[in-house]
């Protein structure tokens, strides 16, 4: 089944360190993006991107960066990690539309920054 | 700004009961108002969703209404079973294309036997 994947799926990394996570899809949507989830707070948006030669930032973009190496591939680095990053990270994916589509999740990253 | 306000927080019913979970949102030219349950430790997974061409729409046990005039929308579960447990997250697709979704804070459902 196509599918959206993440790697890591739980990364316990250092203040200050460089940390990246991968997201792969095997969906053939172009449309990718990168979520953090903390409780009370719901999803939020940190970037997306419509093509490889697109990228946007989204709500919460400091501190963040992101490479689209690929139609298939979404990676979000932190460049130096800092503890209030600690949270529920997830990639997701759609189609175009004019009128809204489903995104579909990938299974998430679970990152704590001591 | 872009904002979306979802009540409650947590809700709790017995099984058999209904659950109605609203939202409100700030962009009126918003289109697309999409519903996630996410179960403990699973990834987020539209439900229903409902476009801004019109004011409700049912599947199977779960509907959803829209209020474009006051900026609202709701989810409405009827006859809840404990695998309704989840939390449950609205959204709504803000204007300026991209599919860009902003989603409400979530509410967790729990059904008691």
């Amino acid at each position: 089944d196509a599918d959206v994947t993440q790697t890591p799926r739980n990364r316990i990394t250092k203040t200050g360190k460089r940390i990246m996570l991968e997201c792969s899809q095997t969906k053939g949507h172009d449309r990718m993006y990168w979520y953090r989830q903390d409780p009370g707070l719901g999803l939020r948006l940190i970037y997306y991107s419509f093509d490889v030669k697109d990228i946007n930032k989204g709500e919460i973009s400091d501190g963040y960066s992101v490479s689209r190496q690929a139609q298939a591939k979404f990676s979000l680095s932190l460049e130096s990690a800092i503890p209030n990053q600690t949270a529920l990270y997830f990639c997701a994916t759609s189609e175009p539309g004019l009128a809204g589509n489903e995104q579909f999740f990938g299974p998430g990253t679970r990152l704590t920054v001591l | 700004g872009e904002n979306v306000e979802q009540h409650p927080s947590t809700l709790s019913v017995q099984e058999g009961d209904s659950a109605v979970i609203k939202c409100t949102y700030s962009d009126s030219a918003s289109n697309y108002f999409p519903w996630y349950k996410q179960e403990l430790g699973k990834r987020p997974q539209l439900i229903i969703d409902i476009r801004s061409n019109v004011g409700e729409k049912k599947d199977q046990r779960i509907a959803v209404t829209l209020n474009k005039t006051a900026k609202h929308f709701s989810l409405h579960i009827t006859e809840t079973q404990p695998e309704d447990s989840a939390v449950y997250f609205c959204a709504a697709r803000f204007s300026g294309g991209y599919n860009k979704l902003i989603f409400g804070a979530g509410t967790r459902l729990a059904v008691h036997p």
